[in-house]
């Protein structure tokens, strides 16, 4: 079946650092790749997305991009914010005909001044 | 607009006790999902709604799981003779349609389940 396996954290950083935050996934079709962040007290907000080999997903800074080759889709930041300090998780979606999701175990992000 | 919600927030409950958890979803979205949030194994799918059927119910963990949706909007997830282990965070998620694997889910704040 479907997995998705992130790096475990937490992930300490000093504010400016550069961020990278490694995926892979195993999935039977073609899926769709997902980054989600859980900042503290909040719910999950979808942060990028890619659809198909080669996207790259983009938001808020942040970089990911989908490479079939290595089956992988890591998160990247060049200068992260005290702000940025949540728990990001990637996630696939690869059932035909509706979007469920299949999640990584998330990696905790903190971002120290 | 409105974001999904869900009710109640957090919900402390007696083992063996029934418990319903509510989401409302993002107005027009026609599909509807569940996941539980736990700390031993991480986000899981419970159950998928198109409109006011459930094809896919592989997610819930027992016959003690089940959920509805009433109207292509409301949905109530149901836990009969609650068990320790329900102890989770239940993410309730929607999207406009069920188009297939791109379609972005919007979630829920999640209610926090807490079983004594």
């Amino acid at each position: 079946g479907d997995s998705v396996t992130q790096m475990e954290g937490p992930v300490t950083l000093s504010e400016e650092a550069f961020l990278t935050i490694n995926c892979t996934y195993t999935a039977t079709g073609y899926p769709s790749l997902f980054w989600y962040v859980q900042y503290p007290g909040e719910g999950l907000q979808l942060l990028l997305k890619a659809t198909k080999a080669d996207d790259k997903g983009s938001n808020k800074g942040f970089e990911a991009t989908y490479r079939k080759e290595t089956t992988s889709f890591h998160l990247e930041k060049g200068s992260v914010q005290v702000s940025d300090s949540a728990v990001y998780f990637c996630a696939l979606s690869d059932r035909q005909g509706y979007s469920t999701l299949t999640f990584g175990k998330g990696t905790m992000l903190l971002v120290s001044p | 607009g409105a974001g999904v919600s869900q009710s109640p927030s957090n919900k402390v409950t007696e083992k063996g006790k029934d418990v319903e958890l509510r989401c409302d979803p993002i107005s027009g979205h026609t599909a509807l999902y569940w996941y539980r949030q736990s700390l031993g194994q991480g986000l899981e799918f419970l159950i998928y709604f198109q409109g006011n059927s459930a094809p896919d119910k592989s997610g819930l963990p027992s016959d003690r799981f089940s959920a509805e949706r009433t109207g292509g909007s409301v949905s109530t997830l149901t836990i009969q003779r609650t068990q320790q282990e329900d102890s989770a965070v239940y993410l309730c998620a929607s999207s406009l349609t069920s188009g297939g694997a791109q379609e972005t889910q919007y979630f829920g704040p999640g209610t926090r389940l807490l079983v004594l």
